[in-house]
């Protein structure tokens, strides 16, 4: 089951920790997304990546931080500030950022604050 | 700002039958929309997507329709089967050379055996 890798699958994270997502791909994809997924809510983006060392703010950035330093990589941080992140997170890639082209997506991580 | 609209937000069907859903997309510039599949625990996976200088396309199955006029597009599965049951979400995708990909709020499908 190649393509995107997330890990942890599950975590659990005291109030005021920051954890780091991981994501890997071994798809040669320009461009990377993470996604939040709660009940009812759909896929809503919280920071995207058209190129290493580049990335952008999505609908939901507040409270999350990213890096890009390989194109492979694109690690999300969801810090103390995210006031609610207990939700499913989904990491995914394509082949450029263009509207147009097809989003393959991790199998994404459960992140529970206790 | 742009949403996608999709409903209805559960169904259930008789194995056998035909289920149908819908979404509406508020951004006329959007030009390409695709469908995705998430069954329980796993990731969504695409199982068909329309370009919007087409109406209709079919897999099997399944197909897509799509009316640019009306800013509507929907999925439509036949002979429906158990192990179609999953949560199907709707996109849009802004065009434009953007990267942005509006998902609606999903359809959680239940195909009673």
């Amino acid at each position: 089951d190649g393509g995107i890798t997330q890990s942890p699958k599950y975590l659990f994270r005291k109030e005021g920790q920051n954890v780091t997502l991981s994501c890997e791909q071994n798809l040669n994809h320009d461009a990377m997304y993470w996604y939040r997924q709660d009940p009812g809510q759909g896929l809503r983006l919280i920071y995207y990546s058209q190129i290493v060392n580049d990335f952008q703010k999505g609908d939901i950035a507040e409270g999350y931080s990213v890096s890009r330093e390989k194109k492979e990589s694109f690690p999300l941080t969801v810090t103390s500030a995210q006031k609610n992140p207990t939700a499913f997170y989904l990491c995914a890639s394509s082949q450029t950022a263009s509207g147009a082209n097809v989003l393959t997506f991790g199998a994404g991580s459960r992140l529970t604050v206790l | 700002g742009e949403n996608v609209e999709q409903h209805p937000s559960t169904l259930s069907v008789q194995e056998g039958d035909s289920a149908v859903i819908k979404c509406t997309y508020s951004d006329s510039a959007s030009n390409y929309f695709p469908w995705y599949k998430q069954e329980l625990g796993k990731r969504p996976q695409l199982i068909i997507d329309i370009r919007s200088n087409v109406g209709e396309k079919k897999d099997q199955r399944i197909a897509v329709t799509l009316n640019k006029t009306a800013k509507h597009f929907s999925l439509h599965i036949t002979e429906t089967q158990p192990e179609d049951s999953a949560v199907y979400f709707c996109a849009a995708s802004l065009a434009g050379g953007t990267y942005k990909y509006i998902f609606g709020t999903g359809t959680r499908l239940k195909v009673l055996a």
